[in-house]
């Protein structure tokens, strides 16, 4: 009964490639996000979509390119891979429309290291 | 621009000991301060939320302080347990940023037995 679930945990892959990070939320949440971890710990927001819709578009590579096929999944597609992608990927989820007294519920993370 | 620091870094405590965590931050205007549970290979999880019209709040063993007039935010972990070893991070978020937050590096407490 996962709350916010991620796939894959561990991906390892050579740079240029192109890969997928999955994920899924059985809260019935109306918002979803996307963050990256780096090596400092720092989360930084990447995306937030709304009921499907882009509402945050951060200054992130347009190699990224969120996809959400309906509202309880938010995959992250990345081309053309490059060594500074290494870093933790976390899907969040919150219940409207991610107001600022939101709580954000986490994923366990994507661990992408670009070799 | 918007920014939270945390300290110390990291730091070791013994199994029972108390520990206050500092945050301190330049976000603005400010809307709330939250800390997150991160434990190691897992997602942050909630531990406290804050507006500026609020002093503390616990979360059983957690206290939360804010003081919103010096931009200071406390983490006080009471009778620590093996299971309080994680990352601690402050997270705040502005006024009409929606949900967009801000987050601090984090703290790393290791409590040992």
């Amino acid at each position: 009964d996962t709350a916010v679930s991620q796939t894959p945990k561990y991906l390892v892959t050579q740079m240029g490639n192109d890969k997928s990070i999955k994920c899924e939320q059985n809260l019935g949440h109306d918002t979803m996000y996307w963050y990256k971890q780096d090596s400092k710990k720092f989360l930084k927001i990447m995306f937030s979509y709304n009921n499907k819709e882009l509402i945050i578009n951060e200054t992130v590579p347009n190699r990224f390119s969120p996809k959400s096929p309906d509202k309880a999944h938010l995959n992250l597609h990345i081309n053309s891979l490059e060594l500074g992608d290494s870093a933790v990927y976390f899907c969040a989820s919150s219940q409207d429309g991610g107001g600022a007294w939101e709580t954000q519920y986490f994923g366990p993370g994507t661990r992408l290291l670009v070799l | 621009k918007n920014q939270v620091e945390q300290s110390p870094q990291s730091l070791i405590i013994l199994e029972g000991k108390n520990c206050t965590l500092q945050c301190n931050y330049t976000v603005s205007p400010f809307s709330n301060l939250r800390w997150y549970k991160q434990d190691t290979g897992r997602g942050p999880v909630s531990l406290t939320i804050m507006t500026f019209s609020e002093n503390t709040k616990s979360n059983g063993r957690y206290t939360a302080t804010l003081d919103a007039d010096t931009k200071q935010s406390s983490l006080h972990i009471t009778a620590s347990q093996l299971s309080d070893s994680a990352s601690y991070i402050c997270v705040v978020s502005a006024k009409g940023a929606g949900n967009k937050l801000t987050f601090g590096g984090g703290t790393r407490v290791l409590v040992k037995p």
